[in-house]
């Protein structure tokens, strides 16, 4: 069965920390994607990557970093020089291919909290 | 691009009333929609979805339905809500792969 964990319920930090949230999923598929999403205080879910089995090269966007690891099925999100912005849920999904991409399983969310 | 609408945005109701939300879907046609749950616990469930007109699909066992009467429109319901079905609903819709999230419906049974 797959399965997406995410055992950091909240992290708090203060402006300017560089802050990691840990993902591990479990699938017995070898092709799937793995997500990244933000939810704001608004609710509104928010995109911020896919990634798919076949490619475990790390990936920069700004301030925003994900170091995917199939050796230990982990898809960490790291924010460097993070800001109150930042403050949201955030979670990882799992989707397996060929399932039109919209069936994730998600793990329980990381709370970040960046204190000025 | 791709935009989602979802309404009433917040909602109240009594146990035993019934209920419908609204999807609507922007910017692209025979988009893959569905329909998660996030439970005061955080994590969302997938409930619903659907691969075209009148194909619906259930994940998982419950008090609500859906439906597609249009393309581009997606309709959660229930014809008498339990108290157990409050939390947060999220129309969603796929575009080359992405998965892309309406703004959400918040409902509280009361």
């Amino acid at each position: 069965a797959q399965k997406v964990t995410q055992a950091q319920t909240e992290i708090s930090v203060v402006e300017k920390e560089d802050v990691t949230l840990d993902c591990v999923y479990e699938t017995r598929d070898t092709t799937y994607y793995l997500f990244w999403y933000k939810q704001p205080p608004s609710g509104e879910l928010v995109f911020l990557i896919r990634r798919n089995s076949f490619d475990e090269q790390n990936e920069i966007s700004g301030r925003y970093s994900w170091n995917f690891q199939k050796s230990t099925s982990s898809f960490n999100f790291t924010i460097t020089a993070s800001q109150v912005v930042d403050s949201a849920v955030y979670f990882c999904a799992l989707s397996e291919a060929g399932n039109q991409g919209g069936k994730l399983i998600f793990g329980q969310g990381t709370e970040l909290s960046v204190k000025p | 691009s791709q935009t989602i609408h979802q309404w009433p945005a917040t909602l109240v109701q009594p146990v035993g009333s019934p209920l419908s939300l609204e999807c609507t879907v922007e910017g692209t046609s025979n988009p893959n929609l569905y329909w998660y749950r996030q439970a005061a616990g955080r994590g969302l469930q997938l409930l619903f979805y659907s691969v075209g007109i009148g194909q619906i699909s259930s994940e998982v066992p419950q008090n609500l339905s859906a439906s597609r009467p249009q393309d581009r429109q997606f309709i959660l319901s229930s014809k008498k809500l339990l108290l157990s079905d409050s939390g947060f609903y999220l129309c969603a819709g796929t575009l080359e792969g992405e998965l892309f999230f309406g703004e959400g419906s918040r409902l509280t049974v009361l």
